[in-house]
């Protein structure tokens, strides 16, 4: 149980132009996402919490107006990179959770975008 | 904040032999979580091991095992009889409100 899936998984793109990626839990409620970010041999880095029908929560030096995140369901949550650059280039990782066992999260397989 | 530090980039292991990895933790919160992840070559974080603070018991999963020192805020991870599928990178993270804050990282390389 407690699976959590990221559409698409690689994604190429056009500077200037916007992504949309997509985490989903597939069999549970996820009160609340988060959504990381990672560069090559590196740490995850936390970039914003969102809490269903809620505003995300975005960590300390990360751009809301860049990274849109939306979590209209209990099951889906999206993050759009607008205006991509190629420094937006980097691996973006979503985990699930539910209210009460949040000290666990769910990580979904991330997604590898590419900017050219 | 909470910062986690993990004090060794790389680590190499002969397979079946026992490898450690170290971990210490910076909180003034009394109750939390601590927990070992492992991110394969397929970039798919998989939880490890977890830790509660107010056990004093030290977590165990199969051949993987923790030292936790609460005191001296250190989280240890050992793996025994190291295979080849445990190649990857561990990372050590600590969970307080709910947010997890990670440590650098540590590759592990399980050699033939």
């Amino acid at each position: 149980g407690a699976v959590v899936s990221q559409h698409p998984s690689w994604v190429i793109c056009k500077s200037g132009t916007s992504v949309k990626i997509e985490c989903r839990s597939l069999d549970f409620q996820a009160t609340t996402m988060f959504w990381y970010r990672q560069f090559p041999k590196q740490s995850l880095m936390l970039m914003a919490t969102s809490n269903e029908g809620s505003k995300a929560t975005y960590e300390q030096g990360v751009e809301k107006d860049k990274f849109l995140i939306n979590h209209a369901s209990l099951t889906l949550s999206t993050l759009t990179v607008t205006s991509a650059h190629p420094e937006d280039s980097s691996f973006y990782i979503c985990s699930a959770g539910w209210d009460y066992h949040l000290y666990e999260q769910f990580f979904g397989p991330g997604t590898r975008l590419t900017v050219l | 904040a909470q910062t986690v530090t993990q004090s060794q980039p790389e680590m190499s292991v002969q397979e079946a032999e026992t490898v450690t990895l170290s971990c210490t933790y910076d909180t003034s919160e009394s109750n939390y979580y601590l927990f070992w992840y492992k991110q394969p070559p397929s970039r798919q974080m998989i939880l490890v091991i977890r830790q509660e603070a107010y056990k004093q018991q030290n977590a165990t999963e199969n051949r993987f095992s923790v030292n936790f020192q609460k005191a001296a805020k250190s989280f240890s991870l050992k793996i025994s009889d190291s295979q080849l599928g445990d190649t990857a990178m561990y990372f050590c993270a600590f969970n307080s409100d709910y947010k997890l804050s990670f440590g650098a990282g540590t590759t592990v390389t399980v050699r033939a």
